[in-house]
């Protein structure tokens, strides 16, 4: 079945640690995105690409890095630098050209400082 | 800036009460509209995408309405495992191609039995 894995569901940083996320697609869709969800915060963008080997800041990109070097993985590196990183974080992916397709979402990872 | 906004934040029906949540969007030229569920621990789920004021998309209990400064999510006879947190997203037509969706903050439903 087509989809979108996230791994691991559950993860724990500790202070002045760098933590990957990781997210793969099978959809053979071009754009990818990450998300950031807090409570009562709705969806912030993180980072978004729409081709291979390029990649776009969101809203909220500071102490977040990016890579996408495959069209079917787009991981997600916190950084020391992310202060706050504790939150549930969400990759997407979708069709472009259209501007009008839904994305799709893996099931998340929460990602806890200790 | 695009902007959503959805209402209410929290909802409480009872089972078969119908209902009605909304989400207004100010967006330079609308490309689409999108409503997702998300259950507790989990990510969105789409359900439905309208594109052009009168359109109206049904899925189930659930129908989706849009008009030129908001959409309607409609919810007919509602059952406990309709109880979810209900999420709009708009596009707009922007430059290079980039359609990157901005979200509400949604709306919690509870649906009691």
């Amino acid at each position: 079945d087509g989809g979108i894995t996230q791994s691991p569901k559950y993860l724990f940083r500790k202070e002045g640690q760098n933590v990957t996320l990781s997210c793969e697609q099978n959809l053979n869709h071009d754009a990818m995105y990450w998300y950031r969800q807090d409570p009562g915060q709705g969806l912030r963008l993180i980072y978004y690409s729409q081709i291979v080997n390029d990649f776009q800041k969101g809203d909220i990109a500071e102490g977040y890095s990016v890579s996408r070097e495959k069209k079917e993985s787009f991981p997600l590196t916190v950084t020391s630098a992310q202060k706050n990183p504790t939150a549930f974080y969400l990759c997407a992916s979708s069709i472009i050209g259209t501007g009008g397709s839904g994305a799709f979402f893996g099931q998340g990872t929460r990602l806890t400082v200790v | 800036e695009d902007q959503v906004t959805q209402s209410p934040e929290a909802l409480r029906l009872q089972e078969g009460e119908s209902s009605s949540l909304n989400c207004s969007y100010t967006v330079s030229g609308l490309r689409g509209l999108f409503w997702y569920r998300q259950d507790p621990g989990k990510g969105p789920e789409f359900l439905f995408t309208l594109y052009s004021a009168g359109e109206e998309k049904e899925k189930e209990r659930l129908k989706a309405t849009l008009t030129k400064k908001e959409s309607f999510l409609h919810i007919t006879a509602p059952k406990p495992e309709d109880s979810a947190t209900y999420l709009c997203a708009v596009t707009n037509r922007a430059s290079g191609g980039s359609y990157i969706p901005t979200f509400g903050r949604g709306t919690s439903l509870i649906v009691h039995p």
